[in-house]
C-alpha cells in the first residue's frame, strides 16, 4: 500500500516568512496526493491535490505544492505565512484503482510567530 | 456549496453504552468513508461504502458497524463503548471511485466516553 511520510511534526515560522512543509511518498507508480489542513477543533479542509495533470499545483490561501517524481516528494509551500495559517497540515495519498481510501501522514503542526 | 453533514457534533457516553453517528454526504456523492482521529493522532480509516455496499475496511473494531442507506446517508454504530473510543469521528464523501476525485470531509463528531 502506498504511504506518505511527513518530516517534522512541528514547524515554526515567523509571520511573513516562507512556509515549507515536507511530504514524501512511497510508490512505484504515480500516486494521487493531497494536502489537507485542520484548524483547531475543526474538520479537514482540502488545500490542494495532485492528479498528474500538472506537477505544480496551486491551492487555496496561496498554498502550492510541487510533485517531484525524482525525489518522491510533494512539499507544501506558501511564500508568506499569516497568523491564520497556524493549523495542522496532513499530507495524504490515495491508491490508484477504484474506491480507494485516503491514507494520511502523521501531520505537521505549523506555528506562526508574530 | 453543500458539504458533508455529520450529527451529532458532540456526544458524551458512558462506558459500555452504545452510540450512533450519522453522516449525510454531499448531494450526488455515492461513496462514504469513516475515519477516527484520536487525540494528537492522524485520521485512521475505518470503513467505506459505495452504492450501499461496503467497499473497503480498515481498522474498525468488531464492536463497531456501519451501513449506507438508499438515500446514501451512512450511520456508524458503536457498541460496548470503551474509554479509548473517545475521538473525533470524520465522515467523508466522494463522487464515484476514481482516485483523482476529491474526498470531502465533514466537520466531525466528537465522541467522549466517560
Amino acid at each position: 500500500a502506498q504511504s506518505v511520510t511527513q518530516l517534522g511534526s512541528h514547524v515554526s515560522v515567523s509571520e511573513g516568512a516562507l512556509v515549507l512543509l515536507r511530504c514524501n511518498y512511497s510508490s512505484s507508480v504515480p500516486p494521487y496526493l493531497f494536502w489537507y489542513v485542520q484548524y483547531p477543533n475543526q474538520g479537514l479542509q482540502l488545500l490542494l491535490k495532485y492528479t498528474s495533470a500538472a506537477t505544480l499545483v496551486k491551492g487555496i490561501n496561496d498554498f502550492e505544492a510541487e510533485f517531484k517524481k525524482s525525489e518522491t516528494s510533494f512539499h507544501l509551500t506558501k511564500p508568506s505565512a499569516h497568523m491564520s495559517d497556524a493549523a495542522e497540515y496532513f499530507c495524504a495519498v490515495r491508491n490508484s484503482g477504484g474506491y480507494q481510501k485516503v491514507t494520511f501522514g502523521t501531520g505537521t503542526k505549523l506555528q506562526v510567530i508574530p | 456549496a453543500a458539504g458533508v453533514i455529520q450529527s451529532p457534533r458532540h456526544l458524551i457516553k458512558e462506558k459500555r453504552e452504545t452510540a450512533t453517528l450519522k453522516c449525510y454526504p454531499i448531494p450526488r456523492h455515492d461513496t462514504v468513508y469513516w475515519y477516527q482521529q484520536g487525540p494528537g493522532q492522524d485520521p485512521q480509516f475505518l470503513i467505506s461504502f459505495y452504492e450501499k455496499m461496503q467497499s473497503d475496511k480498515g481498522s474498525i473494531p468488531d464492536r463497531f458497524s456501519a451501513q449506507q442507506f438508499s438515500d446514501y446517508h451512512s450511520e456508524l454504530n458503536m457498541s460496548s463503548l470503551e474509554l479509548g473510543d473517545s475521538a473525533l469521528y470524520f465522515c467523508a464523501s466522494s463522487l464515484g471511485g476514481a482516485s483523482g476525485n476529491t474526498i470531502y470531509f465533514g466537520e466531525g463528531s466528537w465522541l467522549t466516553v466517560v
